[in-house]
């Protein structure tokens, strides 16, 4: 079946430090992947997408590479800021019905 | 946009009583999806609505979940003689397919909370 391993939280880092957060997956075919952000007190937003082998997913400084052949999409930012606290989902879509990672936490300290 | 819409946010009831969530989706979505997030997890798939039609349902759906869509508007999803282990937070999301690769929309949620 689908699956998608996160790198497990928390993660804390200082302002303006570069953040990565390892995601892989195991899938049949070729499935559509996503980052998914979860803010304080807040539902899941949608962050970024890649719905093909090489393609790149970006937003809010956010970025995401589609790698087929580690079959990962890892997450990661150049220079964080406080308000990019949250958690942090990964997840892939295939016969339209999401599967997600366990989540990784991310907080950032002034 | 006014995004997807649930209620309650929060339903806090004693173990044995039959609890119902429901779910409006961004009104131009035709799918409609409900998941099940337990703490520390990421969501999990439940069931899977296009239109009116109920076409998927995973096997932690067990007898005691139903879910409907009439007329492919807004959903509920009713929980029957709940458990212990239905506390979670059901959240609910919704998609087009005029065109690939849309991505779902999540409403908040809501949490459930078994006495």
């Amino acid at each position: 079946g689908n699956s998608v391993t996160q790198m497990e939280g928390p993660v804390t880092l200082s302002e303006e430090a570069f953040l990565t957060i390892n995601c892989t997956y195991t899938a049949t075919g070729y499935p559509s992947l996503f980052w998914y952000v979860q803010y304080p007190g807040e539902g899941l937003q949608l962050l970024l997408k890649a719905t093909k082998a090489d393609d790149k997913g970006s937003n809010k400084g956010f970025e995401a590479t589609y790698r087929k052949e580690t079959t990962s999409f890892h997450l990661e930012k150049g220079s964080v800021q406080v308000s990019d606290s949250a958690v942090y989902f990964c997840a892939l879509r295939s016969d339209r019905k999401l599967s997600f990672g366990a989540g990784t936490t991310v907080t950032v300290r002034a | 946009d006014t995004g997807v819409s649930q209620n309650p946010r929060h339903k806090i009831t004693k173990r044995g009583q039959n609890v119902t969530f429901r779910c409006d989706p961004i009104s131009e979505h035709n799918r409609l999806y409900w998941y099940r997030q337990t703490l520390g997890q990421g969501p999990e798939f439940l069931t899977y609505f296009q239109n009116e039609a109920q076409l998927e349902k995973s096997r932690l759906l067990s007898d005691r979940f139903s879910a409907e869509r009439p007329k492919g508007s807004f959903s509920t999803l009713e929980i029957q003689r709940t458990e212990q282990g239905d506390s979670a937070m059901y959240l609910c999301a919704s998609s087009s397919s005029s065109t690939s690769n849309q991505p779902q929309h999540f409403g908040d949620g809501t949490r459930l909370s078994i006495l």
